[in-house]
């Protein structure tokens, strides 16, 4: 069966530093893979996502970037973090077919302060 | 574009009773797939159901059913006998047929049961 990693599951951080999530994948190849914030009490905001291997498409411009350096991996990072990079962080994979779910990660509490 | 609207911020129900949550959805599209997701305070996102736009049949998954009207492009997602446990936030989303990778969310449902 897929299962779907996502760490840490909360992190802590002061503005200016860098940042790194990971997300991996396990039980699929060539997955499409998602990062998602959600700032409190609202919905989702797509802000990556990757249809295979160094292809990226970013739908907000902003302080963040993303890479898939393996076909399951998937990285979301900052080099210097502003304070509203605050939110929950979602990682989610899904199948090519329009039937298929999203699948999501834990989640990642990151607090910049 | 495509687009989902959920217009119930928040909803309140009592144990063991019914609760419909709506959705309604806009594409030109013919073939596209609708789900729904509930997002507890933990925060994880569990997918709950999915219906097909050619699926003649309501989706079913336990005491969670999809009331598919596709006329009225309408999702509504009813949970029969509330549980405490049901209170979370709920998703709808819409993905379409055709190579589309960017599924679509709408703001949310807030549910809360009361005991």
């Amino acid at each position: 069966s897929q299962t779907i990693h996502q760490w840490p599951a909360t992190l802590v951080q002061p503005v200016g530093s860098p940042l790194s999530l990971e997300c991996t994948v396990e039980g699929t190849s060539n997955p499409n893979l998602y990062w998602y914030r959600q700032a409190a009490g609202r919905g989702l905001q797509l802000l990556f996502y990757s249809v295979g291997i160094g292809q990226i498409s970013s739908e907000v411009p902003q302080n963040l970037s993303a890479s898939r350096p393996q076909d399951r991996q998937f990285i979301l990072s900052s080099k210097k973090l502003l304070l509203s990079d605050s939110g929950f962080y979602l990682c989610a994979w899904t199948g090519d077919d329009h039937n298929s779910p999203l699948h999501f990660g834990n989640g990642t509490r990151l607090t910049v302060t | 574009a495509q687009k989902i609207t959920q217009t119930q911020p928040g909803m309140f129900v009592q144990e063991k009773e019914a609760v419909t949550l709506d959705c309604t959805y806009d594409t030109s599209d013919q073939s596209y797939g609708l789900f729904w997701y509930k997002q507890p305070s933990s925060g994880e996102m569990i997918f709950l159901i999915y219906q097909g736009s050619y699926d003649e049949q309501n989706a079913t998954e336990g005491r969670y059913s999809l009331n598919f009207q596709k006329a009225r492009k309408s999702a509504n997602l009813v949970i029969s006998a509330s549980q405490l446990g049901d209170s979370a936030m709920y998703f709808c989303a819409m993905r379409l047929s055709g190579g589309s990778y960017i599924p679509t969310f709408g703001r949310g449902t807030s549910l809360i049961v009361h005991p």
